[in-house]
This record gives structure tokens, C-alpha cells and sequence, in this order.
């Protein structure tokens, strides 16, 4: 398995244009999350799907950031209009929930820069 | 969530044994104990995880205190590719929300 694929891997955008980060996850795992990397604040969970519905979105900043998860194998984080203070790495992990532990896979990380 | 307390930073000397501990003192009784680390520049990767007894794998061993309000991760020989930051994580379901962890640095 190629694991979790995240693109862009580093993305630089203008202040008030939309991005959106993209994520692959794991083949037949039923769980997705999404979560963000500052030097300040750390690793901050955003978002969670099980089975492609969300669970908990209550880490997500504010009404600029949506995240979606149509099917199985995709997922997207967008943010529109971006800021300057939303400068981060955006992390993509995906697990397969029901044992009660969670094992999660990470992928690389998109490193997103808003000028 | 039960909130966890880490060293904030940590150095071994390379060949030697790390033991990194963690404070989980208000653990429900079905969370499990996670822990992941992050090589630099990396995302988080799984470490280990156990319920009540200690467990090994080919990366770590984790002892859990008998009232499962602490544990302990041991690297067994360190290693200057396990420099990176250590997390802690109770939990028993997706809610998987990490603190700050602890920087181990190993010195050659």
C-alpha cells in the first residue's frame, strides 16, 4: 500500500484565495482525520469521518474551513478566503476504527503558506 | 479527554535506554494508551499502545503503572534515527488529540 497520499505537498497562495488540500486514505480503512501543525499551537485535531460521515468537526477554526468526504478513498480540506494566520502543515491520517485502539497512518503533510 | 503531563524535553545518549513517562491520571477505565512520535519534518507515526498490560513490539516496550494512571514508553537502545517528539495519547475511540509530547534528543 502506498500509504496516505496527501497533494499538494506544499502549496503558497495569496491572502483571500481559496485551497483546497487533498487526501487519500488508506484502502479499507473506515476512519479519516484531519489535523494542523503550528510552531504555536502544535498538532490540533480538526476534524473526524467515520465511514465517510463526520463525527466531530468542533476543531475546526472557524466557518472558512469546510472538509468533505465523499467516498471512501477521498477526502478535502478547504479553506476560503485563506489568511495569512492559517499558515500551517495540514496533516491527513487515516485508521481502522472498531477495536477500540487507534493505529493511525499519517501521510506526509501539505505545508500550506498564505502571503 | 483525559488530560496527559510529559517532560517537555528528554536526552539519552546513543546505545543507552530511554524511559519516557506519562502522566494519564484521569483515564477512563476503556481508554487505551497510545503513543506515536514525529521524526523531524515527518508526520506522526504509531508507536505502540496498550490497555493494562505491558506491551512490546520490534520499535518499543510500554509499562503501564498497575493503576493505569501513568506509563512508560522504553526505547531498549537508542538511536540517533530516534531523535523526535514522543506523544502520549489515551483514548478508546477517534478522538485522537495530541499535547505537546516530549523532545528527545539523543546524543551520539
Amino acid at each position: 500500500d502506498a500509504g496516505v497520499i496527501q497533494s499538494p505537498r506544499h502549496e503558497v497562495t495569496e491572502m483571500g484565495q481559496e485551497v483546497t488540500l487533498r487526501c487519500k486514505p488508506i484502502s479499507g480503512h473506515n476512519s479519516l482525520f484531519w489535523y494542523r501543525q503550528t510552531m504555536m499551537r502544535g498538532l490540533e485535531l480538526l476534524i473526524y469521518f467515520n465511514n465517510n460521515v463526520p463525527i466531530d468537526d468542533s476543531g475546526m477554526p472557524e466557518d472558512r474551513f469546510s472538509a468533505k468526504m465523499p467516498n471512501a478513498s477521498f477526502s478535502t480540506l478547504k479553506i476560503q478566503p485563506s489568511e495569512p494566520r492559517d499558515s500551517a502543515v495540514y496533516f491527513c491520517a487515516s485508521s481502522h476504527y472498531g477495536s477500540g485502539a487507534n493505529v493511525l497512518t499519517f501521510g506526509a503533510g501539505s505545508r500550506l503558506t498564505v502571503l | 479527554d483525559a488530560k496527559t503531563t510529559q517532560p517537555n524535553s528528554m536526552e539519552s545518549n546513543e546505545e543507552e535506554p530511554v524511559h519516557l513517562p506519562c502522566n494519564h491520571s484521569t483515564i477512563s477505565g476503556t481508554d487505551y494508551i497510545h503513543w506515536y512520535r514525529q521524526l523531524p519534518s515527518q508526520g506522526p507515526e504509531y508507536v505502540i499502545h496498550g490497555l493494562t498490560s505491558n506491551v512490546n513490539n520490534r520499535m518499543a516496550s510500554l509499562a503501564i503503572a498497575e493503576d493505569r494512571k501513568s506509563s512508560t514508553l522504553i526505547l531498549h537502545r537508542a538511536t540517533l534515527r530516534d531523535a523526535a517528539v514522543y506523544y502520549c495519547i489515551p483514548g478508546n475511540n477517534n478522538d485522537m488529540r495530541f499535547g505537546a509530547g516530549t523532545r528527545l534528543t539523543v546524543k551520539p
